[in-house]
């Protein structure tokens, strides 16, 4: 089955920094690669995902990027803002569309 | 209105009692999961329905078990309930089961005494 490792397991930037959180998936037949943020108490929610045939996909300050070949996909976020702390979670839906999450990278942005 | 609202939020019991948690969607999905989060937050799949099928049962104890009486119910049933069943369960739903995103619900957090 599916196995998505991702990395780090925990980050700390400063204001207005770069973060880049990194995954691999092990199923060459997944096709959907959604990431998901969730805060202290609340429940997980969609920030972006990615197809696979599509390479990179950009929202105003957040990016992902999808190598198929190397089955490794990552999450850009440009400008970080406090509000960005949280726990991120990155996921492969693999061909009997099971969800399967990484173990989850928590951002720390420090003011 | 709650898209996936799930009951109780939180759940405090004893060991070997039975309990069950109710999750239902107005969004119209095909398909609902249960997912477990442990105290390090792995998101882990236990249950998948579409259509009022179970597609995917992972390896979890046969003291769980899911019930959906129509496609916009999933709800768990857990017996027997141990101390290492504490967690928070988190229902989610998405349409045609893949390649769209999973709405999750707000959690339950279970505590096991």
């Amino acid at each position: 089955g599916e196995n998505v490792e991702q990395h780090p397991s925990t980050l700390s930037v400063q204001e207005g920094d770069s973060a880049v959180i990194k995954c691999t998936y092990s199923d060459s037949a997944s096709n959907y690669f959604p990431w998901y943020k969730q805060e202290l108490g609340k429940r997980p929610q969609l920030i972006i995902d990615i197809r696979s045939n599509v390479g990179e996909k950009k929202d105003q300050r957040i990016a992902v990027t999808l190598n198929k070949t190397a089955k490794h996909f990552s999450l850009h976020i440009t400008e970080t803002q406090p509000e960005d702390s949280a726990v991120y979670f990155c996921a492969a839906m693999d061909s009997s569309y099971k969800l399967i999450f990484g173990s989850g990278t928590r951002l720390l942005v420090r003011p | 209105d709650t898209a996936v609202s799930q009951t109780p939020k939180y759940l405090v019991t004893q060991m070997g009692n039975d309990k069950s948690i109710k999750c239902e969607q107005n969004l119209g999905h095909d398909t609902m999961y249960w997912y477990k989060q442990d105290s390090k937050k792995f998101l882990k799949i236990m249950f998948s329905y579409n259509n009022k099928e179970l597609i995917i049962n992972e390896t979890v104890p046969n003291r769980f078990s899911p019930k959906s009486p129509d496609k916009a119910h999933l709800n768990l049933h857990i017996n027997s309930l141990e101390l290492g069943d504490s967690a928070v369960y988190f229902c989610a739903s998405s349409q045609d089961g893949g390649n769209t995103e999973a709405f999750f619900g707000q959690g339950t957090r279970l505590t096991v005494v």
